[in-house]
């Protein structure tokens, strides 16, 4: 079945320092890609999203590009700051159910 | 302003006390489901509804019930809690289904059973 592996976290870094999420999929067709995060005591936002492959979605200096070779759509930030500590979602969509990874919690300190 | 509410934020029950979570949206989207966040699982849905009057599974509907009478409201309910039912739930909504569309995200109800 349809399925989202991210890597587990927590991921812990440094203020400025390089970031990387690695997110894959399986999935019938060509689904819809998502990045969401969640800061702590709220719900989920969209973070950015990609619609078909080699779209690179970007938002916030985040970036994620649809790589359909690798089904994968890794999550970069050239330099994270204290206030992106939060919990990040891979996900994909489908015509009626968005399909969520387990989530990477985020930890950077200053 | 545009956004998701559900009420309670918190909740605390005993097994077996009915109990509704409400949701409710004011963007006039046609999609809108319920998940429940569990430690080192994620999310999951529960149930979903492309529209008014049309309601479907997700991957763990056992113990919950919905309805969707009115395009902004989606009540997720608890006949019989249980405890494996203590979660974080979440309420969602987008113009349509998720396809390409954002999912609006409610604050989210912490629920206890005892």
């Amino acid at each position: 079945g349809d399925s989202v592996t991210q890597m587990e976290g927590p991921v812990t870094l440094s203020e400025e320092a390089f970031l990387t999420i690695n997110c894959t999929y399986t999935a019938t067709g060509y689904p819809s890609l998502f990045w969401y995060v969640q800061y702590p005591g709220e719900g989920l936002q969209l973070l950015l999203k990609a619609t078909k492959a080699d779209d690179k979605g970007s938002n916030k200096g985040f970036e994620a590009t649809y790589r359909k070779e690798t089904t994968s759509f890794h999550l970069e930030k050239g330099s994270v700051q204290v206030s992106d500590s939060a919990v990040y979602f891979c996900a994909h969509s489908g015509y009626s159910t968005l399909t969520f990874g387990k989530g990477t919690m985020l930890l950077v300190s200053p | 302003e545009a956004q998701v509410t559900q009420n309670p934020r918190y909740l605390i029950t005993v097994t077996g006390k009915k109990l509704t979570v409400t949701c409710s949206q004011n963007m006039n989207h046609e999609y809108m489901s319920w998940y429940r966040q569990d430690p080192g699982l994620g999310l999951r849905q529960i149930y979903y509804s492309m529209n008014v009057e049309v309601t479907d599974k997700g991957d763990v509907p056992e113990g919950y019930k919905v309805s969707r009478k009115e395009k902004r409201n989606f009540p997720l309910i608890l006949e019989s809690p249980s405890p494996n039912q203590t979660s974080l739930y979440f309420c969602a909504s987008s113009s349509r289904g998720p396809g390409d569309n954002e999912q609006f995200f409610g604050p989210g109800t912490r629920l206890t059973v005892l």
